[in-house]
């Protein structure tokens, strides 16, 4: 079984620029997370959509930060314009149903805003 | 407000000991608890999921034990070897908000280093 699928890996970009990430879930799974995660810290949810709606964005700094999921299966992070505390790894994760059930992570995409 | 405990923050041990890492939780209402292996540059892997019912749940040299009661958790890893060599990170799944939503609260991690 294919595992969650995110590019690019590594990011490097100045600050005020914009940069977008992409992620492909599981085939199958209804849900998909994207997660910030700062170095030394756990992952901290910004969007988890069910098929193609929005089920919670209430952690996303919508001012720079946007999402949306096409046709209900690939995905994408925008962040226009980067802050320097935007530095992090930012993780997409899927799952059959809800967060009740086992989320599977992809590999990640570091972002490094300077 | 919903907190997940971990400690050691980070441990080194010798390759073919063992090792507890402990997980402290005030997340309700509880739904599930695992252990997630976050490898250098990689995202989490999933150990194990226990429910309010398990006590005990083994994978491999891994084996987590819940305390429901006093809301704690551990993950024992026997007979360590190199590759273990990873983050280790509690994550507890807690219905939000009274309505039908999962959330998880995730744990900082312990960072376990294991040397030949």
């Amino acid at each position: 079984e294919a595992g969650v699928a995110q590019s690019p890996r590594y990011k490097i970009i100045e600050k005020r620029q914009s940069v977008a990430f992409w992620c492909n879930p599981i085939s199958g799974h209804a849900t998909l997370y994207w997660y910030q995660q700062i170095l030394g810290q756990g992952p901290k949810l910004l969007i988890q959509f069910q098929n193609n709606g929005v089920v919670d964005d209430s952690q996303l700094p919508k001012d720079r930060f946007s999402a949306e999921r096409l046709k209900g299966v690939d995905s994408t992070l925008k962040i226009q314009p980067a802050k320097l505390e935007d530095s992090a790894v930012y993780l997409c994760a899927s799952s059959l149903k809800d967060l009740n059930t086992e989320a599977f992570f992809g590999q990640g995409t570091r972002l490094t805003v300077v | 407000k919903n907190q997940v405990e971990q400690s050691p923050q980070s441990l080194i041990i010798l390759e073919g000991k063992n090792c507890t890492l402990q997980c402290n939780y005030t997340v309700s209402p509880f739904s599930n608890l695992r252990w997630y292996k976050q490898d250098t540059g990689r995202g989490p892997v999933s150990l194990t999921i226990m429910t309010f019912s398990e006590n005990t749940k083994s994978n491999g040299r891994y084996t987590a034990t819940l305390d429901a009661d006093t809301k704690q958790s551990s993950l024992h890893i026997t007979a360590s070897q190199l590759s273990d060599s990873a983050s280790y990170i509690c994550v507890v799944s807690a219905l939000a908000g009274g309505g039908s939503n999962y959330k998880l609260t995730f744990g900082k991690g312990t960072l376990l280093t294991v040397n030949p």
